[in-house]
């Protein structure tokens, strides 16, 4: 079985800082990919950056990063230089090699304070 | 940039009619999926489809819902008989691998269903 947690339901930052989304996972499976999503008030989902479970670095995608600590369970989303148009609902997500569904988690709303 | 098109955007229909939600999704990609979005809670699965069969589905997937790939392009999600709680955002969205590196799923602008 696959689970996500998000445990903030909303974050604030301030416009320019740096802001982390935090992500839990919980799965047996050794492969699984791991998923960060956006989506505006407009409502749609927009990929934002993946990590896999045998990634050895962690995934960078301009000012988005993934703090992947497999250890932990941990695959927290680091914004940098925070941006308006950055306030947004995000979502986690998870998916095993051998399924083909996304997990979702409950999502964290941000929004970014001028 | 290829996308996900989902249509209607919007429907509000009478609890027990029936709803069709027509998606096209990317077109070199092989996987498609829905999911939906009651309002202000999780993304949550219901089916996934490849090679014309459904591949995976979800508790919430029962005998109301069905899908289908009519034609080489469009993916749809058929709901039998509306109830009131089926009332969410519908996406669609297309991968083009079942997992790989970068399976990421493309989703759709999704389709707003309201059920009276």
């Amino acid at each position: 079985a696959q689970k996500i947690t998000q445990t903030q339901p909303g974050m604030f930052v301030q416009e320019k800082e740096a802001v982390t989304l935090d992500c839990t996972y919980d799965t047996s499976d050794p492969s699984y990919g791991l998923f960060w999503y956006k989506q505006p008030s407009s409502g749609e989902m927009i990929f934002l950056i993946y990590q896999g479970s045998y990634d050895q670095q962690n995934a960078t995608e301009g000012r988005y990063s993934l703090n992947f600590q497999k250890a932990r369970k941990s695959a927290n989303l680091v914004i940098s230089a925070s941006q308006l148009g950055d306030s947004a609902m995000y979502f986690c997500a998870m998916r095993l090699e051998y399924g083909n569904k996304l997990v979702f988690g409950a999502g964290t709303i941000l929004r970014v304070k001028s | 940039e290829p996308e996900v098109t989902q249509t209607p955007s919007h429907q509000v229909t009478q609890m027990g009619q029936e709803v069709i939600l027509r998606c096209v999704p990317i077109s070199n990609h092989l996987y498609f999926y829905w999911y939906r979005q009651i309002l202000g809670q999780k993304v949550e699965f219901l089916v996934s489809f490849y090679n014309n069969e459904i591949s995976e589905k979800s508790e919430i997937f029962d005998d109301q819902f069905s899908v289908e790939r009519p034609d080489g392009s469009n993916f749809t999600l058929k709901i039998r008989s509306t109830k009131l709680e089926d009332s969410a955002m519908y996406f669609c969205a297309s991968s083009e691998a079942g997992f790989r590196r970068t399976g990421e799923l493309f989703f759709g602008e999704g389709s707003r269903l309201t059920v009276l």
